[in-house]
């Protein structure tokens, strides 16, 4: 049922730098509506890591970074660290009407 | 702190029911919306269901709309979710989340598992 496509998987060696994809439509990211990014380490519930396309809640490191334009959003990850690897998220809010809040299929990030 | 802590989640069989409770402290409860969301074994997260910080205005994903019945208690800082005539598919981890003004979901639950099988 999501709405929002992620690569299944991105990789790096520390302190590298990957980015992961989310792409939407002109629904939800299009339609100018935030996008949100969480992080979920293994078996644990996910975490809010960026919220409204760009900004970091209290303790989230600057390493983690957020961008959107047009029906995108992206998650940057530099300097990666071994205790980045985790699946993560984009959210938005979609204005059809067979969704309300989407989510994003979910990347694996894997610390070569 | 916030804190969200869930509970009633078991193992229940196909057609059967079930209702699964989040308790809040740590902040006012009554000032914020509320959604559940869930995570199949496995697989991503799905939204649920939402309701406004007065309960006078809920939404539901598809899939769960006609089954599921959201509500809350804001005297006692606690919000629920019915779940009725459950099918294999619902089987997932089910958590609660505080709603952002953004539209995002700022805090989360440890979540509980629900395990609809026979």
């Amino acid at each position: 049922q999501s709405v929002l496509t992620q690569p299944p998987s991105v990789s790096g060696a520390p302190g590298q730098r990957v980015t992961i994809s989310c792409t939407g439509s002109s629904s939800n990211i299009g339609a100018g509506y935030d996008v949100h990014w969480y992080q979920q380490l293994p078996g644990t519930a996910p975490k809010l890591l960026i919220y409204g396309n760009s900004n970091r809640p209290s303790g989230v490191p600057d390493r983690f970074s957020g961008s959107k334009s047009g029906t995108s959003a992206s998650l940057a990850i530099t300097g990666l660290q071994a205790e980045d690897e985790a699946d993560y998220y984009c959210q938005s809010y979609d204005s059809s009407l067979s969704a309300f809040y989407v989510f994003g299929t979910g990347t694996k990030v894997t610390v070569l | 702190q916030v804190q969200l802590v869930e509970s009633g989640g078991g193992l229940v069989k196909p057609g059967g029911s079930l209702r699964l409770s989040c308790a809040a402290s740590g902040f006012t409860f009554s000032d914020y919306y509320m959604s559940w969301i869930r995570q199949a074994p496995g697989k991503g997260l799905e939204w649920v269901s939402y309701i406004s910080s007065s309960g006078s205005t809920i939404y539901y994903a598809d899939s769960v709309k006609g089954r599921f019945t959201i509500s809350r208690d804001n005297a006692k800082n606690s919000l629920y979710l019915q779940m009725n005539s459950l099918r294999a598919e619902d089987t997932a981890v089910y958590y609660c989340a505080r709603v952002m003004d953004t539209n995002g979901f700022d805090y989360w639950g440890q979540g509980t598992l629900v395990t609809v099988s026979s």
